[in-house]
């Protein structure tokens, strides 16, 4: 079955740390990738997708993905957190070829920044 | 540019009331999505709007019943509620048509069955 995992239930760093989330899906062939981020009490901002080419891609507010194809997983990365990036994050794909109908998102990941 | 908007943001419903949550863009966007978030499950898909004049189901559409009203509005309506239906609504839109992929979502609406 097609599915999207975040092993991560929650995650605290401190800041000025670094951050990594993990995300992995199961599907046929590589979907399309996608982070969102929900702020406390906000709706959900898409940090950044991947649709192919360049494996390495680059978000808004310093996150970056690298999508792995051998290992099925679209990695978020950090190199230095902020307090103001406290919030759940949401991994999500489209299949191939799909459409935004056919979002499905991981169960999130809840990051605590600590001063 | 206000983008998606919900209202209300906050409800509490007695089990059995009825109520009809607003959603409009302003983007001038093909299609429209309501969406549940519940703890633990991300965000599962209730039902969708593909074009003015069409709506599907989708994941979990037991207990809700939707209207697109004209090309910027897309209202859920929940008929009888129930406590299971406490969870945190999201409305989204997405311009539609092949490849079309981002979704853009509202800022959600808290719903409380007691």
């Amino acid at each position: 079955a097609q599915s999207v995992t975040q092993p991560d239930i929650h995650i605290t760093v401190s800041e000025g740390a670094s951050l990594e989330l993990r995300c992995n899906y199961s599907y046929g062939a590589t979907p399309y990738l996608f982070w969102y981020v929900q702020s406390p009490g906000q709706g959900l901002q898409l940090l950044l997708k991947y649709f192919s080419g360049d494996t390495l891609v680059q978000g808004i507010k310093g996150f970056e993905a690298e999508f792995k194809r051998s290992q099925s997983s679209f990695n978020l990365r950090k190199p230095s957190v902020h307090w103001s990036d406290a919030a759940e994050y949401f991994c999500a794909v489209v299949p191939f070829s799909g459409s935004a109908r056919q979002l499905t998102f991981g169960s999130g990941t809840q990051l605590t920044v600590l001063p | 540019n206000a983008g998606v908007t919900q209202t209300p943001k906050f409800q509490v419903l007695k089990t059995g009331q009825s109520m009809t949550l607003q959603c409009a863009q302003d983007m001038n966007h093909n299609s429209m999505y309501w969406y549940r978030q519940d703890p633990g499950m991300g965000l599962r898909l209730i039902y969708y709007s593909a074009s003015e004049g069409t709506t599907d189901k989708g994941e979990v559409p037991n207990g809700y019943n939707v209207s697109r009203l004209n090309k910027r509005e897309f209202s859920l309506r929940l008929e009888s509620a129930a406590p299971s239906q406490t969870s945190v609504y999201f409305c989204a839109s997405s311009p539609g048509g092949t490849g079309s992929t981002e979704a853009f979502f509202g800022q959600g609406t808290r719903l409380t069955v007691v």
